[in-house]
């Protein structure tokens, strides 16, 4: 099945800079790769997603690149905020199977 | 419905209590998917129904773990002879077959005690 791994577990920025968050995944036939947004006690809320026929992909502040040769995937928050602050969850999927990196703590410091 | 809906919200069990954990998925979603959360950690699959069919439960941690979806809507997770590693956020997620976004409902955190 397949497996994916996050990077950094925890990532500190300041009010104003750029964050990027990384994945890789294991399963070269995954192809679509969700990014959530979870906030202390909520459920997990789909903030951007790519699919593997498309290399980026840009939503206001918010933007995730691929790369299907080395299997890997980011997510670019620019002109960070505080309320930007949350656990980040990358997710490959295949074929009804979705699996989830271990999640980022991101902190933007006022 | 609007949403993904889980009842309890919050269940405190003693060891050794028999839980069981309801998931009211979209209207007319086909796929429903269990996950475990644990604290700081991402969801962990569980099981995954399509319409009242079990396609998938190699998540499930132990025997003691058992779900159904008799008529492929609302869904049951029981977790039998609860143990202090049970403790987590049980999140159950839906979607509809074409669409690949999930909806996570808000989740179940059970706490064994």
């Amino acid at each position: 099945g397949e497996n994916v791994e996050q990077h950094p577990s925890t990532l500190s920025v300041q009010e104003g800079d750029s964050a990027v968050i990384k994945c890789t995944y294991s399963d070269s036939a995954s192809n679509y790769f969700p990014w959530y947004k979870q906030e202390l006690g909520k459920r997990p809320q789909l903030i951007i997603d790519i699919r593997s026929n498309v290399g980026e992909k840009k939503d206001q502040r918010i933007a995730v690149t691929l790369n299907k040769t080395a299997k890997h995937f980011s997510l670019h928050i620019t002109e960070t905020q505080p309320e930007d602050s949350a656990v980040y969850f990358c997710a490959g999927y295949n074929n009804n199977d979705m699996r989830f990196g271990a999640g980022t703590r991101l902190t933007v410091k006022p | 419905g609007a949403g993904v809906s889980q009842s309890p919200r919050y269940k405190v069990a003693k060891r050794g209590q028999d839980v069981a954990l309801r998931c009211d998925p979209i209207s007319g979603h086909v796929s429903l998917f269990w996950y475990q959360q644990a604290l700081g950690q991402g969801p962990e699959f569980l099981t995954y129904f399509q319409n009242e069919a079990q396609l998938d439960k190699s998540g499930l941690p132990s025997d003691r773990f058992f779900a159904e979806r008799p008529e492929g809507s609302v869904s049951t997770l029981k977790i039998q002879r609860t143990q202090q590693e049970d403790s987590a956020v049980y999140l159950c997620a839906s979607f509809q077959t074409g669409e690949y976004g999930y909806t996570f409902g808000s989740g179940t955190r059970l706490t064994v005690v």
